[in-house]
């Protein structure tokens, strides 16, 4: 069965790096989604993508954040310049119509 | 405002015992899902019912939606001790699923 992949599984880096955060969502999938979780917070929403561009993203995604689809296959989380409270699960979603969105395993960020 | 907020926070039963995990939300929906995250892992998408669906049945799951309370509730039966995990429900909103607090069940064997 297709699934979601994200790498790496864990990431740790000091405050004000860089990083990149990698997905191969569902081949025939459209829409791509990030999320994050914050240890024992609720899932929250970050960005949507469709057709290469952002479609909505969340208050949490400012300047310091981006997103690519940089060939058919990958689709990135770039965090210019991590901060402590940066910190958290991040999730990948993809889905083929805007309705069920299948999950990677998450990333989880360690900012140190 | 919040959207999809489930009740209880915890629930512990016994292997064999059935599971009712309950969600309430604010705003109309297209469709409400459920999903289910074991412990520092990825979310798991269990069903979906869409606002015009009363029912729905997968497996040992049944899901109820009632638009008029903006209420669902998931019901597992036949518990499994694998069944342990975090149940979350997430609401549509636009580009972007609005995720509840979840449910911690456990199933003791």
């Amino acid at each position: 069965e297709p699934e979601v992949t994200q790498t790496p599984s864990h990431q740790v880096t000091q405050m004000g790096q860089e990083v990149i955060l990698r997905c191969v969502p569902i081949s025939n999938h459209l829409y791509f989604y990030w999320y994050r979780q914050i240890l024992g917070q609720k899932v929250e929403f970050l960005v949507s993508f469709y057709n290469n561009e952002i479609s909505e993203k969340s208050e949490i995604f400012d300047d310091q954040f981006s997103v690519e689809r940089p060939d058919g296959s990958n689709f990135t989380l770039k965090i210019r310049s991590t901060k402590l409270e940066d910190s958290a699960m991040y999730f990948c979603a993809s889905s083929i119509q805007a309705r069920e969105q299948y999950f990677g395993p998450g990333t989880r960020l360690t900012v140190t | 405002s919040q959207q999809g907020e489930e009740d209880p926070q915890a629930l512990s039963i016994q292997e064999g015992e059935n599971a009712t995990m309950n969600c309430s939300y604010k705003t109309s929906i297209n469709n409400l899902q459920w999903y289910r995250q074991n412990s520092g892992r990825g979310l798991v998408h269990l069903i979906l019912i869409r606002s015009n669906e009363r029912e729905k049945h997968s497996g040992r799951l049944r899901v109820t939606l009632d638009t008029s309370k903006k209420s669902s509730s998931l019901l597992i039966t036949a518990s499994r001790a694998a069944d342990t995990a975090s149940y979350f429900c997430a609401t549509d909103k636009g580009n972007k699923l609005v995720f509840g607090a979840g449910t911690i069940l456990r199933v003791k064997s």
